[in-house]
């Protein structure tokens, strides 16, 4: 299978702990996006990774959020100090993106089956 | 700023018949437009997009939309359902560069016997 993954695919922890997520993108995609969907809602935009450079950062994710993508590929999203309110659905998308002009399968983000994240 | 509305919360149909799901959308240029389907518990997975072009997009499972400038819509459509059809369907727009997808916050479709 050559889809997005994300590990793991549940997590429960207590208020207070630090929690990271990993996600593996399809692997020529230099474009990586995390989202959070909370009950009932439309995912939402978090932060989009272009290779190793964050370049762009919703003001959903506060101080307690960071992201990182060391080496281009992989990405991982550490929630710090995890709150009630952080327990979501965190997805990660990928695709590709280049100069000229880009087929619609390139302009399109694949998701993963996401991480669900209960905090109690 | 983009937005996109989806005023059906939950769809009742049976199976075997028609169904349209809603999408309005808000947005300053021409925008790339999407419709994905979620499992419970599962996934994003793409139906189909709108980027440019024929405004008659077909997707995948037998899954069409249609792109309404005028309306500001991205309807979709399909004439028969199946029971397995039965999930959560976003609508969703791209900004410029498509970096950025905003959802509307989906309608849960039920399929009854």
């Amino acid at each position: 299978d050559t889809g997005v993954s994300q590990d793991p695919r549940h997590k429960i922890t207590k208020r207070g702990q630090n929690v990271t997520f990993r996600c593996d993108p399809i692997s020529e995609h230099n474009r990586l996006y995390w989202y959070r969907q909370t009950l009932g809602q439309g995912p939402e935009f978090l932060t989009y990774f272009q290779n190793e450079a964050q370049l762009e950062k919703s003001r959903l994710l506060s101080d307690r959020f960071s992201a990182e993508r060391p080496k281009g590929s992989f990405s991982t999203l550490e929630i710090q100090r995890t709150e009630q309110g952080d327990s979501a659905m965190y997805l990660c998308a990928s695709r590709f993106s280049g100069r000229g002009l880009l087929t619609s399968s390139q302009e399109t983000q694949y998701f993963g089956p996401g991480t669900r994240l209960l905090v109690l | 700023a983009q937005s996109v509305t989806q005023p059906d919360i939950h769809i009742t149909v049976s199976e075997g018949a028609s169904l349209e799901l809603r999408c309005n959308y808000s947005y300053g240029a021409t925008p790339y437009l999407f419709w994905y389907v979620q499992s419970p518990g599962q996934g994003l997975q793409l139906l189909l997009k709108y980027f440019s072009g024929d405004t008659l997009v077909q997707g995948i499972k037998g899954f069409e939309a249609e792109f309404k400038r005028s309306q500001s819509s991205f309807n979709l459509r399909k004439p028969s359902v199946h029971w397995s059809d039965a999930a959560e369907y976003f609508c969703a727009v791209g900004n410029f560069g498509n970096e950025k997808l905003t959802f509307g916050t989906g309608t849960r479709l039920t399929i009854i016997p």
